[in-house]
């Protein structure tokens, strides 16, 4: 148990586009998920936590009006960079924690590449 | 300032080595400590550990944690290429509305034919 899916798994597109990126927990209801960001060769670095039907809350340096979650239901949360420029480009990841004490369960990732 | 330091950051041994990978913390309000594999993809998880001297197992990897000493390892024997991944430590915190994961940098473990 404690599937979490994340799609796209891959993004290539242009300088301007909004890009969404969904992240599903298949086998559990997640009221909280995790949205991180990584740089190749350096560790995951938190983004925003993601509660369903309220704001989510960003980390300092994070711009909420760049990056739009949504967590609708408990089982699917959406980011999405708007308007992305090409250092938006990187590996991002979703994690969902199937309860109080059990741990992060991530998705595969999606790379985005911005032209 | 909380912190999570892995140790070694890189480490290279043949099939059939033993390794143990370390990782120290230094956090307020420590809730549990979590050990992730990562590979091409995101982190897929191995262990939580919460209360010390309990040692968890899992096929040939193994990790216990020491709340006094602040540090856990990750023991993984007769190593196998497949185990060549990078190691994630982390730290969760009882933060109430604001919890989340304290990341160490990671262990690049290589293991050689």
């Amino acid at each position: 148990g404690a599937v979490v899916s994340q799609h796209p798994s891959r993004v290539i597109c242009k300088s301007g586009t909004s890009v969404k990126i969904e992240c599903r927990s298949l086998d559990f209801q997640a009221t909280t998920m995790f949205w991180y960001r990584q740089f190749p060769k350096q560790s995951l670095m938190l983004m925003a936590t993601s509660n369903e039907g309220s704001k989510a809350t960003y980390e300092q340096g994070v711009e909420k009006d760049k990056f739009l979650i949504n967590h609708a239901s408990l089982t699917l949360s959406t980011l999405t960079v708007t308007s992305a420029h090409p250092e938006d480009s990187s590996f991002y990841i979703c994690s969902a924690r199937r309860g109080t004490n059990q741990p992060q369960h991530f998705g595969d990732g999606t790379r985005l590449s911005i032209l | 300032e909380d912190k999570v330091v892995q140790s070694p950051l890189s480490l290279v041994v043949h099939e059939g080595d033993t390794v143990t990978l370390n990782c120290s913390y230094e956090v307020t309000n420590f809730r549990s400590l979590l050990w992730y594999k990562q590979e091409k993809k995101a982190p897929t998880f191995l262990f939580m550990l919460t209360s010390s001297g309990i040692e968890k197992k899992s096929g040939r990897l193994s990790s216990i944690l020491d709340k006094k000493e602040l540090f856990s390892i990750l023991n993984i024997t007769a190593t196998q290429t497949g185990d060549s991944a990078i190691y994630l430590c982390a730290v969760d915190l009882n933060a109430g509305n604001n919890r989340k994961l304290i990341w160490g940098l990671g262990t690049s473990l290589a293991v050689n034919p």
